[in-house]
């Protein structure tokens, strides 16, 4: 079956605009989480959405940052007023809703995020 | 601060060579243990995992993990590397303690398998 997508590809911004990414998950798959990926760094979490709960925003480096989740499917991620800093790949995951914690988390191919 | 160590940034070995990655995590409790693997241009995908039963875990393409609770570790191994092995492992851990919610990933161990 399909796997987790991600749109766009790529995107390049100035510093100060406002980008959104988005990530459709696995059908099925309940839970949902962004991370991110720096240049030289290892995987960073930033928000994980289940369900209709409210989502564990703990990761998110600022308020810059957003995340929603509409009918408990299509996930978009908001970046305002971006930073240089905030270049890196995007990476959203789904799995089966948590049972003890170990589902599988399946990974889209990312967006590739440059801020000019 | 939880967090999970991959001691080698960068490996190199010649094919049939034997692999061993570590992974060490700063965890108490009740974890959940995973080996992520990164082609390169392909997503990152799940090469094996633990969560209970036995601590020798084995996952896709001959690799096999072992968790050794008494040292936090959960080193991933592989008996005779192949070209086609070169790729971006990644060590990640979840845990009790922060509600299963999240992965936190290693900082990586890029594999380079000469031919």
């Amino acid at each position: 079956g399909a796997g987790v997508s991600q749109s766009p590809s790529n995107k390049v911004t100035e510093k100060g605009k406002d980008v959104e990414l988005r990530c459709d998950p696995i059908s099925g798959h309940t839970a949902l989480y962004w991370y991110r990926q720096s240049l030289g760094q290892g995987l960073e979490f930033l928000i994980y959405f289940q369900g209709n709960s409210a989502p564990d925003k703990s990761g998110l480096p600022s308020d810059r940052f957003s995340a929603e989740r509409t009918g408990g499917s299509v996930s978009t991620l908001t970046i305002q007023r971006t930073q240089q800093e905030d270049s890196a790949v995007y990476l959203c995951a789904s799995s089966r809703s948590l049972a003890g914690g170990g589902e599988t988390q399946y990974f889209g191919p990312g967006t590739r995020l440059l801020v000019l | 601060a939880q967090s999970v160590s991959q001691h080698n940034h960068h490996v190199i070995l010649s094919e049939a060579a034997s692999l061993e990655l570590g992974c060490n995590y700063s965890y108490g409790g009740t974890v959940n243990l995973f080996w992520y693997v990164q082609y390169p241009g392909q997503h990152l995908q799940l090469l094996l995992k633990y969560f209970s039963g036995d601590p020798l875990v084995k996952g896709i393409k001959g690799f096999e993990a072992e968790f050794i609770k008494s040292k936090f570790s959960f080193n991933l191994r592989k008996p005779s590397v192949q070209w086609s092995d070169t790729a971006e492992y990644f060590c990640a851990v979840n845990s009790k303690n922060t509600g299963f919610q999240k992965l936190v990933f290693g900082t990586g161990t890029r594999l380079l398998v000469s031919p």
